[in-house]
């Protein structure tokens, strides 16, 4: 099955700077790739996707890479604010089958904007 | 928050009793999840459903049971609740508008096994 691992696990930037949180996967089928943004005590919310057929995709501050040939993705996080902390998690699947879209997961990343 | 509740919200429970977790949808989704979330595993799929008595298993389905009767609701049953299976459970959908495959994620079930 799909592997997905994510690092780092902890990530600490100042106030302004942006944060790059990388994912690689195993399933060379896995075509669409969503990332997850988690406040305490909240469920995860997404923040943005990717599929295959595309390279990168932008919303504001938030964009995602995607590199098949390598298997990997990434989210990076533009002039950080203290509401971007919370812990970010990647994901990937092979898309929507007539079975559902089964996701597999990373393992989170901890992401801390300190003033 | 795509109009999904999951009831209760925090249990508290012994070993060896059952418990049910339900999840409920009033959009007609189709496609319905269960996941578990554990500190250092992130989310990982128990169970999940493509249809009224359609279901079929994840990643971790050992010790769960799931049931969907009709549309709205995803039961997820725990036979005989173990320590193991203290977590936070998270009940999500796919949309059947907007990219397909995209789930979005209920309140969360807070289960601690004593």
């Amino acid at each position: 099955g799909e592997n997905v691992e994510q690092h780092p696990s902890t990530l600490s930037v100042q106030e302004g700077d942006s944060a790059v949180i990388k994912c690689t996967y195993s399933d060379s089928a896995s075509n669409y790739f969503p990332w997850y943004k988690q406040e305490l005590g909240k469920r995860p919310q997404l923040i943005i996707d990717i599929r295959s057929n595309v390279g990168e995709k932008k919303d504001q501050r938030i964009a995602v890479t995607l590199n098949k040939t390598a298997k990997h993705f990434s989210l990076h996080i533009t002039e950080t604010q203290p509401e971007d902390s919370a812990v970010y998690f990647c994901a990937a699947s092979p898309g929507l089958t007539g079975g559902g879209n089964k996701l597999t997961f990373g393992t989170g990343t901890q992401l801390k904007v300190e003033l | 928050d795509a109009g999904i509740t999951q009831s209760p919200r925090h249990k508290v429970t012994e070993t060896g009793t059952p418990v049910t977790l339900r999840c409920h949808q009033t959009e007609n989704h189709r496609y319905m999840y269960w996941y578990r979330q554990d500190p250092g595993h992130g989310l990982r799929l128990i169970h999940y459903s493509y249809g009224v008595k359609d279901t079929d298993k994840g990643e971790v389905s050992d010790g769960y049971s799931v049931s969907r009767s009709k549309t709205e609701d995803f039961l997820l049953t725990l036979e005989s609740a173990t320590s193991s299976q203290t977590s936070v459970y998270f009940c999500a959908i796919s949309p059947p508008r907007g990219p397909r495959g995209t789930q979005y994620f209920g309140p969360g079930t807070r289960l601690l096994v004593l």
